[in-house]
């Protein structure tokens, strides 16, 4: 069964160092996303992408964070200064199609998330 | 999108049923209920949705009271391996974003 798959799993950084977390969503999927979860709260949307260029944003994705699909496959997540409170799994997920919610190919799917630690 | 509530934590035995109830009396014609589960920090992993008829597939039933304002996920046979955070997700139809937004969840704690 097709999986998204993202790489490194756990990331270790110093606090203003930059960070790029990789993604390789399903193989047809045309829409990708990143979430995070700080530890013991909620998981929380950052980031959708499609077509090269965002689609949504939430105020949490602020000029600190960028992504980009460098080719075919990858999306990545990349954090410029990181701080402290970056510290958290950030999950990449993808769908296949977007627009009516419960339509066919409209399921996000979540790869297994990397743990991200800012010191 | 309509807010959900849910329960912050539930009991099961193994092998038996799992109900995991949701509230959204909110909810308007246009909006899905959306299940997903995350097992301990894991990704969230996508089980059922619906619109208003019940649904049913191989991890798990769906059943949407006839008003809409609830729903019932139903693990029939629930294993050690069930055991997760359960999240109800109410999300409009197209061109209103397509995050998900979780909650808090439903904590199912399956016991032997």
């Amino acid at each position: 069964e097709p999986e998204v798959t993202q790489t490194p799993s756990h990331q270790v950084t110093q606090m203003g160092q930059e960070v790029i977390l990789r993604c390789v969503p399903i193989s047809n999927h045309l829409y990708f996303y990143w979430y995070r979860q700080i530890l013991g709260q909620k998981v929380e949307f950052l980031v959708s992408f499609y077509n090269n260029e965002i689609s949504e944003k939430s105020e949490i994705f602020d000029d600190q964070f960028s992504v980009e699909r460098p080719d075919g496959s990858n999306f990545t997540l990349k954090i410029r200064s990181t701080k402290l409170e970056d510290s958290a799994m950030y999950f990449c997920a993808s769908s296949e199609a977007r627009g009516l919610a419960g339509g066919p190919g409209e399921t996000q799917y979540f790869g297994p998330g990397t743990r991200l630690l800012v010191l | 999108d309509a807010k959900t509530t849910q329960p912050t934590s539930m009991d099961c035995a193994e092998g038996r049923a799992a109900n995991l109830p949701c509230n959204h009396s909110t909810i308007s014609g246009n909006e899905y209920v959306y299940w997903y589960r995350q097992i301990h920090s894991q990704g969230p992993q996508y089980i059922i949705h619906g619109l208003k008829n019940n649904e049913t597939n191989e991890m798990a039933s769906l059943i949407i009271t006839e008003d809409r304002k609830s729903s019932t996920l139903i693990l029939p046979h629930a294993t050690l391996r069930d055991t997760a955070v359960y999240y109800c997700i109410v999300r409009v139809a197209y061109n209103a974003g397509n995050m998900l937004t979780f909650g808090g969840g439903t904590r199912l704690m399956v016991k032997p």
